[in-house]
């Protein structure tokens, strides 16, 4: 189908690891993207990761991408309660047309 | 500091009344988007510019149209807004070349009664 997808909900414990997952669909899409978007704010650009790679790490996050199975995931490393917002990861395809995920809520518990 | 802004934060319009949102950036980027996002859905491209040149999704509704008469400035205008047209715009810019980073402005809460 034409829809990114991601589970609409995830809760975790203050320190622990938060895994966010992501489904795409265009096997072509050159460039993959994590965004967070906080209550009243627009999404800002947390991390990206290029089709030919597997992994890439920046500090507390850690992107993986399966591009036989079209699946992204975000790990966010010792989550803070600041890092409760909402997460969407996109997909760019051809002619600079991005498409975005219903977006992950992240709550993070004290 | 270089930014993104939609003016204004908050719209309010009645049914079929005419609606113009504003989107300025300061980032000197020559392509331009607007999207739309309604509650707990992913935010949908309507259509973008690159510089000058008018790229529309094939699905986004005749009453909806745009326009950028420089670089800095992109107008969305809803000519008929409809109680279904109620959503948040999101506006967001991006220079041409790796890694494409899209840059988003706020957005402008619509409502339409």
């Amino acid at each position: 189908g034409e829809d990114v997808e991601q589970s609409l909900f995830l809760s975790v414990r203050e320190g622990d690891s938060s895994v966010i997952n992501c489904t795409y669909t265009d096997s072509s899409s050159t460039y993959l993207y994590w965004y967070k978007q906080e209550p009243g704010a627009g999404l800002q650009l947390l991390t990206y990761i290029f089709s030919n790679m597997d992994m890439k790490q920046d500090q507390r996050l850690t992107v993986l991408l399966n591009k036989k199975d079209k699946h992204l995931s975000l790990r966010i490393a010792d989550t803070q309660t600041g890092d409760s917002a909402i997460y969407f990861c996109a997909e760019k395809r051809n002619f600079n047309k991005f498409y975005f995920g219903s977006g992950t809520k992240l709550n993070v518990k004290p | 500091d270089a930014m993104v802004i939609q003016n204004p934060r908050y719209q309010v319009t009645q049914f079929g009344k005419p609606v113009t949102l504003s989107c300025s950036q300061t980032l000197n980027h020559n392509v331009m988007y607007w999207y739309q996002q309604k509650s707990s859905q992913a935010p949908k491209l309507l259509f973008h510019y690159y510089d000058k040149d008018f790229n529309n999704e094939a699905d986004t509704p005749d009453n909806f149209q745009s326009r950028r008469p420089n670089t800095s400035f992109c107008f969305l205008d809803i000519r008929s807004p409809g109680l279904g047209d109620a959503a948040m715009y999101l506006c967001a810019t991006s220079r041409t070349g790796q890694p494409y980073e899209q840059y988003f402005g706020p957005g402008t809460r619509l409502t339409v009664t």
